[in-house]
């Protein structure tokens, strides 16, 4: 099946510092998404980015789905924002969400 | 609008017992699925429902199994449950049939102990 790998696993930041998370798949995806999980599991929605450029705020995507990979561009990061990054996309014939084993954020102050 | 509504949010329970989730997806959205998320395996896909037909299972055992009511509410249920089974269970809603985007309830962590 699909696989999804992201990178780095780890990462450790200074506060403002900028960040960039990648997200490979081994096959053509839809639907790509990313989500922030918060200290309480919760996935919070960060981008639905199926292909092209999104900004929001100090956060913007960019999917180029012919080659097969997204990145998540962090930018002035800050404490609030560490947590885990999880990529996640659908094949065209399935329902359900491949996710990828996550980046896991921490900014110090 | 109300997001999507995971109750309870944690549960214990004992090895052999069995246990339902519930999800309440968002006004309007028909698509649900549940994934299971634990540290050694990450983020799993269960089953999703659209429109009270199950349309898709991931590779779990008979054990797990769900359904979906008439107003898009769905719930899972594992019986006899396993130490392994602790997780955190996540529901997800989606608009439509087609592929759209997927929004996160806050999850049940279940704890077998």
């Amino acid at each position: 099946g699909i696989q999804v790998e992201q990178s780095p696993p780890d990462l450790i930041l200074q506060e403002g510092a900028n960040s960039t998370l990648r997200c490979n798949f081994s096959d053509s995806v839809n639907n790509l998404q990313w989500f922030h999980q918060n200290p309480w599991g919760q996935l919070i929605n960060l981008f639905y980015i199926p292909s092209g450029t999104k900004q929001n705020g100090r956060l913007s995507a960019t999917t180029v789905a012919t080659e097969r990979y997204s990145l998540l561009y962090i930018s002035s990061s800050q404490t609030t924002d560490s947590g885990v990054y999880f990529c996640a996309g659908r094949m065209d014939s399935s329902y359900k969400l491949i996710f990828g084993s996550g980046t896991r954020l921490l900014v110090r102050p | 609008k109300a997001g999507v509504t995971q109750t309870p949010r944690y549960l214990i329970k004992t090895r052999g017992q069995q246990v339902t989730l519930s999800c309440s997806p968002i006004s309007g959205h028909r698509s649900v699925s549940w994934y299971q998320q634990t540290p050694g395996q990450g983020l799993q896909f269960l089953f999703e429902y659209f429109s009270e037909t199950q349309r898709n299972k991931g590779n779990f055992p008979g054990r797990f199994s769900g359904r979906q009511f008439s107003n898009s509410r769905s719930e899972m249920n594992v019986s006899t449950l396993e130490l392994g089974d602790s997780a955190l269970y996540l529901c997800a809603s989606s608009q439509q049939d087609t592929y759209t985007e997927a929004f996160f309830g806050q999850g049940t962590r279940l704890t077998v102990v």
